[in-house]
């Protein structure tokens, strides 16, 4: 079956280190997306792709960025780790019937 | 970008219907309705979406009444697994547009007792 992963799916981390949370999905979609929760909030967009090569800024994206070199990868960069960006981080995908698929979150913690 | 209202939190007990309401005043024409459902240390999972009048899928039931600035998530019977945050989400994910809907209030916690 299709499916879409995260990995890892714990990571701590120091301040000021660069981590990459990767994302991978089988479903063949051309959109994906990265967001952030926070305990006892909602999800917030970081960065989404709507595919190879495309990428965009959602409204949390600053110290963070992406890349989308190949359909089913879309990997989360924080370029200096910042205890602000400690959170539970969630990838998804999305196909043309409007319904997004998430995976299953990376939990990180920022020292 | 329709920002969305709902209530914090519901309790209930089982086999009993829950209503949960959504408001979205400012939903745009070609916004779709979508509801999500997240259990604890999951990623939210998608349940139901519609455009206007009523939706029906296995597992809920979606209003939407003709000026469609408000819907309702309609879970028949729920049961103790359906413990959960309830989210709403309005907005087109049409090509190039995707980035103006994706957001995600603070949604509904459901608690369902005994």
């Amino acid at each position: 079956d299709a499916e879409i992963t995260q990995s890892p799916r714990h990571k701590i981390t120091e301040t000021g280190r660069q981590v990459t949370l990767a994302c991978h999905q089988t479903w063949n979609h051309n959109n994906m997306f990265w967001y952030r929760q926070d305990l006892g909030h909602g999800l917030r967009l970081i960065h989404y792709s709507y595919g190879v090569h495309d990428t965009n800024k959602g409204e949390v994206s600053d110290g963070y960025s992406v890349s989308r070199s190949n359909t089913e990868d879309l990997p989360l960069t924080l370029e200096s780790a910042a205890s602000s960006q400690t959170s539970v981080y969630f990838c998804a995908s999305w196909d043309v019937a409007n319904e997004q698929f998430f995976g299953p979150g990376t939990r990180l913690t920022v020292l | 970008l329709a920002k969305t209202t709902q209530p914090i939190s519901m309790d209930s007990y089982e086999g009993q219907e829950v209503n949960i309401t959504c408001s979205h005043n400012n939903i745009a024409t070609n916004d779709y309705i979508t509801w999500y459902q997240q259990f604890p240390s999951q990623g939210p999972r998608f349940i139901i979406q519609g455009y206007k009048t009523k939706v029906t899928n296995e597992v809920a039931s979606l209003f939407i009444p003709a000026d469609r600035k408000s819907s309702t998530l309609s879970l028949p019977r729920v049961s103790l697994s359906d413990t959960a945050v309830y989210y709403c989400l309005v907005g087109d994910l049409t090509l190039n547009n995707a980035g103006n809907m994706l957001t995600f209030g603070g949604g509904t916690r459901l608690m369902v007792k005994p």
